[in-house]
């Protein structure tokens, strides 16, 4: 599958704690884009990380990228209950002409 | 609240009926999308219109047929859907059809078909 995998399938912490999550892909990329969806919603876009950067920050959201080992982490820190959300990657394979999804992470943030 | 607007919100529709979801946006993004959402499983792919033309099919049966009227809409027919089509329909657009264009998504239209 083209899709990525992300681990692990659901994430329970406590406010204030850092959440990781991990995405891992199969073939080679343009781009890995993280996206939130809460709960009958739709998607919001997080972050977009180019194939040649290795780490990108925007708030308390911090992606890595590591090419070789076909991977990415999204780390949220300081979370909050408002991060309650499911969490999904979408690596942008080279070649293809449209963003898939990988298999989510659900986290769950107790106040 | 987000700039991609879905009609209707919720729909149930029995298996011999026709009905349309509508997208719109005015953001002056030139593709769009539509993907399908079961529960606790990430979206799957349907469509994809690239300046008004369908670029992408992913092999999605004939029961669903998409139209994209000018570049701010974007519909998905539907007739004579089967109970396992019950989903979260998901529009979205971008500003370009390539890689480094995020996604906007709307927040969905709940099908139910009975």
């Amino acid at each position: 599958s083209q899709q990525g995998e992300e681990d692990p399938q659901a994430l329970s912490i406590q406010e204030g704690e850092n959440a990781t999550m991990n995405c891992s892909y199969k073939t080679s990329i343009n781009n890995l884009q993280w996206y939130r969806q809460n709960s009958g919603r739709g998607l919001v876009h997080l972050i977009l990380i180019r194939s040649n950067e290795r780490e990108k920050h925007s708030g308390r959201l911090r992606v890595t990228l590591d090419t070789s080992k076909k991977s990415s982490s999204l780390l949220i820190t300081a979370s909050r209950a408002a991060d309650t959300a499911s969490y999904f990657c979408a690596p942008y394979h080279t070649g293809r002409r449209a963003l898939t999804f990988g298999s989510g992470t659900r986290l769950q943030v107790q106040p | 609240d987000t700039e991609v607007t879905q009609t209707p919100k919720h729909l149930v529709m029995g298996m011999t009926n026709k009905k349309s979801l509508k997208c719109e946006q005015h953001m002056g993004h030139r593709a769009m999308y539509w993907y399908k959402q079961k529960a606790k499983k990430p979206p799957e792919l349907m469509f994809v219109y690239s300046y008004e033309k369908l670029s992408i099919n992913e092999s999605v049966p004939s029961r669903f047929s998409p139209e994209c009227p000018n570049s701010s809409l974007l519909n998905l027919h539907l007739h004579a859907l089967q109970p396992e089509d019950s989903a979260l329909y998901l529009c979205a657009s971008s500003q370009l059809g390539g890689s480094n264009s995020p996604l906007h998504f709307g927040n969905g239209t709940r099908l139910t078909v009975t």
